[in-house]
């Protein structure tokens, strides 16, 4: 069981906007430190897609958002397209097993 | 273009030993904290063990403390992962990943991963 919770799958149509939540607790979100975020295509490596709560590094674009308040944050995706059907990480840094974290993940699915 | 390349996977015994590689390049390898995590056949990512670029300073997942130890020749541009007493629950793609340093670490540059499978 991961420290850090995320749905197991979201889905949407083209087009759509949707959003991945990424639910923390005081000793990691909520204590304040990062969140960032992964795409992981099948049979890939992950890439970073988010840094520092809603930084996008150069070459991702600006459909991709993030946020972070409290003991949560949030992946939002605009104008879904069909190759945005990937895997999706949270990650952030917990103080009480003084590790860097991980969500369980949450699969995208394009309809 | 910066890049992470793995190698050293394989089948292993459980109880037996393996040593990971990661050859860096296109960047400064020694001015970065480095990192390992891996994935499990269908399941997410887990971090397993970071090193740090100025003193080296290491620190390990609760799951591999004990048995794994990382880290890395600045003068080859390498980071290790040396893995003992293997269980079958170590299966897995390890990446090696170079960090950046905010208020929290992130991973802003994979490798490919390589497999390693623990089995009889």
């Amino acid at each position: 069981q991961s420290v850090l919770t995320q749905p197991p799958s979201v889905s949407g149509a083209p087009g759509q906007r949707v959003t991945i939540s990424c639910t923390g607790s005081r000793s990691n979100i909520g204590a304040g430190y990062d969140v960032h975020w992964y795409r992981q295509f099948p049979g890939t490596a992950p890439k970073l897609l988010i840094s520092v709560n809603s930084k996008r590094p150069s070459g991702v674009p600006d459909r991709f958002s993030g946020s972070k308040s409290g003991t949560s944050a949030s992946l939002a995706i605009t104008g879904l397209q069909v190759d945005d059907e990937a895997e999706y990480y949270c990650q952030s840094y917990d103080s009480s097993v003084t590790a860097w974290v991980f969500g369980g993940g949450t699969k995208l699915t394009v309809l | 273009e910066m890049q992470l390349l793995e190698s050293g996977g394989g089948l292993v015994q459980p109880g037996g030993s393996l040593r990971l590689s990661c050859a860096a390049s296109g960047f400064t390898f020694s001015s970065y904290p480095m990192t390992w995590v891996r994935q499990a056949p269908g399941k997410g990512l887990e971090w397993v063990s970071g090193i740090r670029d100025f003193d080296s300073h290491t620190n390990y997942a609760d799951s591999v403390k004990g048995r794994f130890t990382i880290s890395r020749d600045n003068s080859k541009d390498t980071l290790f992962l040396d893995m003992n007493s293997l269980r079958a629950e170590d299966t897995a793609v390890y990446y090696c990943a170079k960090v950046t340093v905010a208020l929290t670490w992130y991973f802003d540059l994979w490798g490919r991963g390589t497999l390693v499978t623990v089995s009889s």
